[in-house]
């Protein structure tokens, strides 16, 4: 099983739509999260950080993280173009250094106008 | 301008040679991380290091080497065991600052990253 899963898509939303983007994570002692976007030949930027069960909102981007389930999710409402990349889920895996992140594999969206 | 810089944009090796990839942040940032991505992969963790002169495997480690002299800086060398380097290679490092609420101290930010083909 591997340690952080997303859907791979692609995944296609019409401008003005919610994108929902969704991870899972094994590690249950996981207290870091957060949700990176590469635009296609470009590095990862990050987007949103999640810390607490709940929702952490910046802008258009709501992350939601749910401990107890071990998911984590990013919906981007009002999807625009410009939001056509891939995302990538980050979790802090412990595995001899509290500071390294396990990347997911990646959710391509594509927004289409 | 703060900042990763990574410099080739754009490598190439030919067979049985050793390159190197460089890596220099400005950021004051304390610990630092090599990661390769393939296409349509997530990234994986090559090497990291959290303080100078000290660095750990990561996943892949294997048919590559670094290096922490500075802080500022953290070069990695693709060796001629690498038997498949062509890949997007991402630099990141992150803070350690005590001025930082201590679970932000995950976040890693990145470098424009290298591509490497092999000739």
């Amino acid at each position: 099983q591997k340690e952080v899963e997303q859907n791979s898509g692609p995944l296609s939303v019409p401008e003005g739509a919610i994108a929902s983007l969704n991870c899972t994570y094994s590690d249950r002692g996981s207290q870091s999260f957060f949700w990176y976007r590469q635009y296609s030949g470009k590095s990862p930027e990050l987007i949103m950080s999640i810390y607490s069960n709940g929702d952490q909102e910046d802008g258009r981007f709501t992350a939601q993280l749910n401990k107890a389930s071990q998911y984590v999710s990013l919906l981007i409402r009002d999807s625009q173009p410009s939001d056509s990349a891939t995302y990538l889920c980050a979790v802090n895996i412990h595995s001899g250094s509290a500071r390294q992140l396990t990347f997911g594999s990646g959710t391509q969206l594509t927004v289409l106008p | 301008d703060g900042g990763i810089t990574q410099s080739p944009k754009y490598l190439f090796r030919k067979e049985g040679q050793n390159v190197t990839l460089s890596c220099e942040q400005n950021l004051n940032h304390d610990a630092m991380y090599w990661y390769r991505q393939d296409p349509g992969q997530g990234l994986r963790l090559i090497y990291y290091s959290q303080i100078v002169n000290d660095f750990q495997k990561g996943d892949i480690a294997e048919g590559y080497s670094v290096s922490r002299e500075k802080k500022e800086s953290f070069p990695l060398t693709v060796t001629s065991a690498q038997k498949n380097p062509t890949a997007f290679y991402l630099c990141a490092s992150s803070t350690h600052s005590s001025g930082v609420p201590i679970l932000a101290k995950n976040i890693q930010y990145f470098g424009a990253g290298t591509r490497l083909s092999v000739l």
